[in-house]
């Protein structure tokens, strides 16, 4: 199964509202890696936090790191409409940056 | 600096033809990675490759595809005989040498093949 799982599969929220993705992944790693990818579109690549770190911030994202736990998640605040997209987190286990995906979470905020 | 660029955006094949999936990384990056993507699924790795060498195809299917990235010009993807179950979107990656410890991947468009 893929290294990196995402939940929920699915999320609907109301603009304003704060949304929180998880990732969990199996095998120790470097670090892990959130993308945004709107529909039918590459991906945008949204934070990177090292193994060593627990906590990071960028604008209305914030993300957490367990390496105890092996998991993370993603909280965007203050939803926006144009936060609708897929959200992955990728892993990277290997020196040379290849990364493992999981199957995402699909957010969609209501306006 | 443009970002990493893929061509074509979409491309139709009819089984049995070969596809050619072309990705120009961004300037100065030496590492390139293609992945695939099924319909309502996470990216899939399939290769990753330095200036005209292959480090890692594990994720490349033993039969029909090949990748290179020549000394010169963009990193190619190539699928032979293409089937239905090649349709997919593919995207390729870039990033800069960081010893050590994994960076940042800037990924491309992607290209959208369509197997009729």
């Amino acid at each position: 199964s893929q290294q990196g799982e995402e939940d929920p599969q699915a999320l609907s929220i109301q603009e304003g509202e704060n949304a929180t993705m998880n990732c969990s992944y199996k095998t120790s790693i470097n670090n892990l890696q959130w993308y945004r990818q709107n529909s039918g579109r590459g991906l945008v690549h949204l934070i990177l936090i090292r193994s060593n770190e627990r906590e990071k911030h960028s604008g209305r994202l914030r993300v957490t790191l367990d390496t105890s736990k092996k998991s993370s998640s993603l909280l965007i605040t203050a939803s926006r409409a144009a936060d609708t997209a897929s959200y992955f987190c990728a892993t990277d286990t290997e020196y040379g940056n290849k990364l493992v995906f999981g199957a995402g979470t699909i957010l969609r905020v209501k306006s | 600096n443009a970002g990493v660029m893929q061509n074509p955006r979409h491309l139709v094949r009819r089984r049995g033809q070969e596809a050619r999936l072309r990705c120009s990384p961004m300037k100065g990056h030496s590492h390139v990675y293609w992945y695939r993507q099924l319909p309502e699924e996470g990216l899939k790795f399939m290769v990753y490759l330095q200036k005209e060498n292959i480090i890692d195809e594990s994720g490349m299917p033993k039969e029909r595809f090949s990748a290179e990235f020549p000394k010169e010009g963009p990193s190619i993807l190539r699928i032979q005989q293409v089937v239905r179950g090649d349709s997919a979107a593919y995207f390729c990656a870039s990033s800069p040498l960081i010893q050590g410890r994994g960076t940042e991947a800037f990924f491309g468009q992607g290209t959208r093949l369509t197997v009729v």
